[in-house]
């Protein structure tokens, strides 16, 4: 079970918006509504963010969204701030003996 | 509110094992599946397993088959990670995780190093 493909990197102004694109196959991201998207700050663990490709997980602003469109999910943030930059993974089950894939990583640097 | 305690960083030698702790508090231990996420220096994520308490019997990622043991003990609502015959590809963050509907993991561990060295 490969990685599911994510740009290295993304950066935005303060107040724009980004999206993060997150590419699997018809076996994990197209297969399942089970993409979830996890935002991790240095030398802290995970923090879910979007589970179930669009649900936001209780207390995440509604500046990040999440979508899917075949074999490629997206996590948009909106009203881009300081405090949004972090790495961030998708993730996606997978039905296989290998349960669950994450992302390459993104990292987003506020400008 | 859910929290996951796990134990202390670790370091070992090539070919020897490590055993690493996740002590959950502020749920229903035995409901939820906990899985194990590992991230080695500067890399991402990658899922090695995962086990419901309740019916012990544990999944692992094809990559680990072999090598990693997972096991709760319900009595004290701690989940387990054996890992055998280390190597030095094997120093990471090991992390635990609560999974939700076979989808996705809300609440997670601060996280044990595990640092393989000779």
């Amino acid at each position: 079970q490969s990685a599911l493909t994510q740009p290295a990197s993304v950066s935005g102004s303060p107040g724009q918006s980004i999206t993060i694109s997150c590419t699997g196959t018809s076996s994990d991201v197209g297969g399942y509504n089970f993409v979830s998207w996890y935002q991790q700050h240095p030398g802290k663990a995970p923090k879910l963010m979007i589970y179930d490709v669009s649900n936001r997980s209780s207390g995440v602003s509604n500046r990040f969204s999440g979508s899917k469109s075949g074999n490629t999910a997206s996590l948009t943030i909106s009203g881009l701030q300081a405090e949004d930059e972090a790495d961030y993974y998708c993730s996606s089950y997978t039905g296989s003996s290998t349960l669950y894939v994450f992302g390459t990583g993104t990292k987003v640097t506020v400008l | 509110q859910v929290q996951l305690v796990q134990s202390g960083a670790e370091v070992k030698k090539p070919g020897s094992s490590v055993k690493v702790s996740c002590k959950a508090s502020g749920g229903t231990f035995n409901n939820y599946a906990i899985s194990w996420v590992r991230q080695a220096p500067g890399q991402g994520l990658e899922w090695m397993g995962g086990i419901i308490p309740i019916f012990g019997t544990p999944h692992y990622a094809q990559k680990f088959q072999g090598r990693v043991t997972i096991t709760t003990d319900e009595s004290t609502s701690t989940a387990y990670l054996e890992l055998s015959s280390l190597r030095s590809e094997d120093t990471a963050m090991y992390f635990c995780a609560r999974e939700i509907s076979s989808s996705w993991f809300d609440f997670w561990g601060q996280g044990t190093l595990v640092t393989v060295s000779s």
